[in-house]
């Protein structure tokens, strides 16, 4: 079956710590993001990555960073400088990004489970 | 700065009814719109996107888009309490103004209750 997964489902970190967040997609997409979401929040973006061996900052990097060595896998770490780290991490992928304008500006995203991070 | 507006609820409506949910957004570049259903404590679901002016259909759903009002709704027929959800409206929108390429803006959910 084609999809993406992350793991693990729930993180626990001590304040100091930096943790790694593991997604992998199957679907043969090129684009692949990492959104955070807030209890009655919307989802806010992270990072995203067009192409392997390229990835860019979205609105809220600060205390993030992220590879893309491999199209399937795009591992983000949320580091000790993030403040306040406690959130659901949610990885998504696309065939590609949608462009700017125009009518093929169509870029539906699929998203993996999620991982639900705590700090203690 | 690309905004796209929901009202947070919750929407609250019988079994049976229609639900209405309502999203505007600020980019009239816009091109593409995306709604998508998350219960509590899972990841988001598409349930429908559009992007032509007018409605689209797809069972129970549908999405009506009105680019000059800056507006798109989803409305689901014959709610069922399994359609308790939120929903998020996401609008395609350019990462920034140098780059030619585009993203997703998320709302912030409309929270909808269907009673029995």
């Amino acid at each position: 079956d084609g999809g993406i997964t992350q793991s693990p489902k729930y993180l626990f970190r001590k304040e100091g710590q930096n943790v790694t967040l593991s997604c992998e997609q199957n679907l043969n997409h090129d684009a692949m993001y990492w959104y955070r979401q807030d209890p009655g929040q919307g989802l806010r973006l992270i990072y995203y990555s067009q192409i392997v061996n390229d990835f860019q900052k979205g609105d809220i990097a600060e205390g993030y960073s992220v590879s893309r060595e491999k199209k399937e896998s795009f591992p983000l770490t949320v580091t000790s400088a993030q403040k306040n780290p406690t959130a659901f991490y949610l990885c998504a992928s696309s065939t590609s990004l949608g462009l700017a304008g125009g009518i093929s500006s169509y870029n539906e995203q699929f998203f993996g489970p999620g991982t639900r991070l705590t700090v203690l | 700065q690309k905004e796209v507006e929901q009202n947070s609820g919750p929407l609250s409506v019988p079994e049976g009814a229609i639900a209405s949910l309502n999203c505007t957004y600020s980019d009239r570049g816009s091109q593409s719109f995306f709604w998508y259903r998350q219960y509590s404590g899972k990841s988001p679901e598409l349930i429908m996107f559009i992007y032509s002016n007018g409605d689209k259909e797809d069972g129970r759903f549908t999405a009506q888009l009105n680019k000059a009002s800056q507006y798109v709704s989803l409305l689901i027929r014959d709610s069922q309490p399994s359609d308790s959800a939120t929903y998020l409206c996401a609008v395609n929108s350019p990462i920034n103004q140098y780059s030619g390429y585009s993203t997703l803006t998320f709302g912030k959910g409309t929270m909808l209750l269907v009673s029995p």
